[in-house]
């Protein structure tokens, strides 16, 4: 069973580029979440999302970002017009979505916006 | 609301040495409990959880939890420590009545081993 798979692992942008980092869920999982690190910081929340439907996005920037989890493909975290700020790794998570069960990470998409 | 406060951003123990690092929640209902570890460029892997039953949770690499409600405190311990273990903690929350929540990770402790 594979695991939580992110791509790419490394993604540079120009300022004002757009950026797609795509997460595919382990087999079974119907529930992706996206978090950003900033270094020397914690993980911060974005989207909750279930299969073509977000559950929370209370922790996406109210511009330029973006989230999807389509029926079918891999959930896709969008960031419009990059600035330098944006510059962070990404993790997605993915979980079956019942009760008691943890969530298994990628290994993370480490954007650099130059 | 849930919210999760480790204290002590960076934990330096010798070789050998008890690992104590803390964790403390706010939780409106019994919540789901967890501690992943992060080493350098890579994601994060489960090292344990609490759900329900026994409060004393043993995990990978010889870490133990124990999630003690009157103090509303989870905090990892691993009795003696080793230099593999030296890498980036963080204790997580989620609420245990729904499983559409978000995770709430807290800010990370980072583990430095001594030789």
């Amino acid at each position: 069973n594979a695991g939580v798979m992110q791509n790419p692992r490394h993604l540079v942008r120009r300022r004002g580029q757009e950026a797609r980092l795509r997460c595919s869920p382990m087999k079974g999982h119907s529930h992706v979440y996206w978090y950003r690190q900033l270094p020397e910081e914690g993980l911060k929340f974005m989207v909750y999302l279930q299969k073509e439907n977000i559950i929370d996005e209370s922790g996406m920037p109210k511009e330029r970002f973006s989230a999807e989890f389509p029926k079918e493909g891999p959930s896709i975290l969008r960031i419009q017009q990059v600035v330098r700020g944006d510059s962070a790794a990404y993790f997605c998570a993915s979980s079956p979505g019942q009760p008691n069960t943890e969530a298994f990470f990628g290994q993370g998409t480490r954007l650099t916006v130059v | 609301a849930q919210s999760v406060t480790q204290l002590g951003s960076h934990v330096s123990v010798s070789e050998g040495a008890l690992v104590l690092l803390r964790c403390n929640y706010s939780s409106s209902v019994p919540p789901y409990l967890f501690w992943y570890v992060q080493y350098p460029n890579q994601g994060l892997q489960l090292l344990l959880k609490y759900t329900t039953g026994a409060t004393l949770v043993k995990g990978i690499n010889g870490f133990e939890a124990e999630f003690k409600k009157s103090e509303t405190s989870f905090h990892l311990t691993k009795p003696s420590a080793h230099m593999s273990d030296a890498a980036e903690y963080f204790c997580a929350v989620i609420p245990g009545y729904s499983s559409a929540s978000k995770i709430i990770f807290g800010s990370g402790t980072r583990l430095s081993i001594r030789p």
